[in-house]
């Protein structure tokens, strides 16, 4: 079975320092993982996304996501936080070879919090 | 990306009635998504509709629970029937856009049992 895991609930940093947020999959095959934000009572915003070839994947926003087989990851980050980037972060993955392409599955979010 | 516009945005409702949740897409697509967020939580997929065909349901979620109708390549709606608190989630429409492969999501629509 396909799963997405966020171990943090919430990820606190200062603005201007780094952020990292963690996601770890598991699916059967070759995945397609992807980073979604969501702003308080908004819809989810694409951030990006890894189908393949180079591990390293720039987004939305000077965010960026580096894609490690051997470790199962997708971990989100970004070298200099805003407090605008305050938001709750899902992690999400599909199967290559699945026939429902509309059909993903999230983790659990995590909240990141920038102070100033 | 596409432009999808969900209605209503939010709604309190009475336990025991029924909701229509609307989906426009500003151009046409051949597969639309419901999924649900549950307070605090993940996002589920609840159901694929296809334009001329039958949704097809996730396991857990029934027809006549949310009948899902797609009457055309740019419109869905999603209905929650006899709805209970336990239905109080965000209902989230997408499409998969053809030329990048990405899934656009509706600003949501907001549901609250009392």
């Amino acid at each position: 079975a396909q799963s997405v895991a966020q171990p943090e609930d919430q990820v606190n940093v200062a603005e201007g320092n780094p952020l990292t947020v963690k996601c770890t999959y598991s699916v059967s095959g070759n995945p397609y993982l992807f980073w979604y934000v969501q702003y308080p009572n908004r819809g989810l915003q694409f951030l990006l996304k890894y189908i393949t070839g180079d591990n390293l994947v720039k987004g939305s926003y000077g965010f960026e996501a580096e894609f490690n087989k051997s470790q199962t990851s997708f971990h989100l980050k970004k070298p200099s936080a805003l407090v605008s980037d305050s938001a709750l972060y899902f992690c999400a993955v599909r199967a290559s070879g699945s026939s429902n392409t509309g059909k993903l599955i999230f983790g659990q979010g995590t909240t990141l919090q920038v102070k100033p | 990306s596409a432009v999808i516009s969900q209605k209503p945005s939010r709604d309190i409702c009475q336990r025991g009635t029924s909701l229509t949740i609307q989906c426009q897409v500003d151009s046409q697509v051949t597969m639309m998504f419901w999924y649900r967020q549950q307070p605090g939580q993940s996002l589920t997929l609840i159901a694929t509709a296809n334009q001329g065909s039958e949704a097809t349901y996730e396991s857990g979620f029934v027809i006549d629970k949310f009948p899902i109708s797609r009457p055309n390549l740019t419109f869905s709606t999603l209905t929650v029937s006899n709805m209970s608190p336990e239905d109080s989630s965000i209902y989230l429409c997408s499409v998969v856009w053809p030329y990048t492969g990405e899934l656009f999501f509706g600003e949501g629509s907001r549901l609250t049992v009392l």
